[in-house]
């Protein structure tokens, strides 16, 4: 059974620094794309990257190049979203999903059940 | 969102509710293929649809999609009160700033 469970929720002041994860399970991780997606509440889904474990190829939303870093531990079959230094508009719900692809007719098929970030200072 | 989806739709149970999804020629219009996701309250989006017509295996053919030049639909037929839920349509989008995987604002379907 394919299964993404992903870390829990976190609290953090402005400026500081934070890492989520997303651990796969029940299919072979380097093979399949790893996205992430933002969720504001009572917002909708925003796609803000992915990367593809083989190799870390990884591709960025123009909305959040810069502000975010996606990458991936093979050896434990997990991907990560990481920010340098947070700020009060990062509080969201943050979901790992897996895709085929990376690009074009990609789409997700198993997501993560999501990480809820809360800044405030 | 580039693709715009309607606020909400509702149906009484039994009823059919369709759901629009509307792009331009760097999405939709380009050929990519469009996508569906159901959102519960409180869950993690569920994968609903694929290649703009294709359910992947559990999902009901109560569901079912379209595609036509630069708009995509998903009709629910015989809704039922677990189809009360946000449907998020998604495509890939090529413009001068980047490709993107892009997705619709949502529409909330109510049941009757």
């Amino acid at each position: 059974e394919v299964q993404l469970v992903q870390s829990g929720a976190e609290v953090k002041k402005p400026g500081e620094s934070l890492k989520i994860s997303c651990k796969a399970s029940g299919y072979t991780f380097p093979n399949y794309w790893i996205g992430w997606v933002r969720q504001m509440t009572g917002e909708g889904l925003e796609w803000m990257g992915i990367i593809y474990p083989d190799d870390s190829d990884t591709t960025y939303s123009p909305s959040f190049q810069g502000q975010i870093t996606i990458s991936v531990d093979r050896s434990i079959n997990t991907a990560y979203l990481q920010w340098a230094s947070l700020r009060a508009s990062d509080s969201a719900k943050y979901y790992c999903a897996r895709s085929e692809a990376g690009k074009g007719t990609a789409f997700f098929d198993y997501w993560g059940q999501g990480t809820q970030v809360n800044v405030s200072s | 969102s580039v693709l715009t989806q309607p606020p909400s739709v509702s149906g009484a149970p039994g009823q059919s509710v369709t759901i629009s999804c509307t792009g331009s020629s760097s999405n939709i219009g380009a050929g990519h293929d469009v996508h569906w996701y159901q959102q519960r309250p409180g869950a993690a989006p569920k994968f609903l649809m694929y290649g703009n017509h294709n359910r992947p295996s559990g999902v009901p053919d109560r569901f079912s999609g379209s595609k036509s030049g630069t708009s995509a639909s998903l009709v629910i037929s015989g809704l039922q009160t677990e189809d009360e839920a946000d449907y998020y349509c998604q495509s890939y989008d090529n413009s001068l700033s980047g490709s993107d995987w892009v997705f619709g604002g949502g529409t909330k379907v109510t049941v009757l």
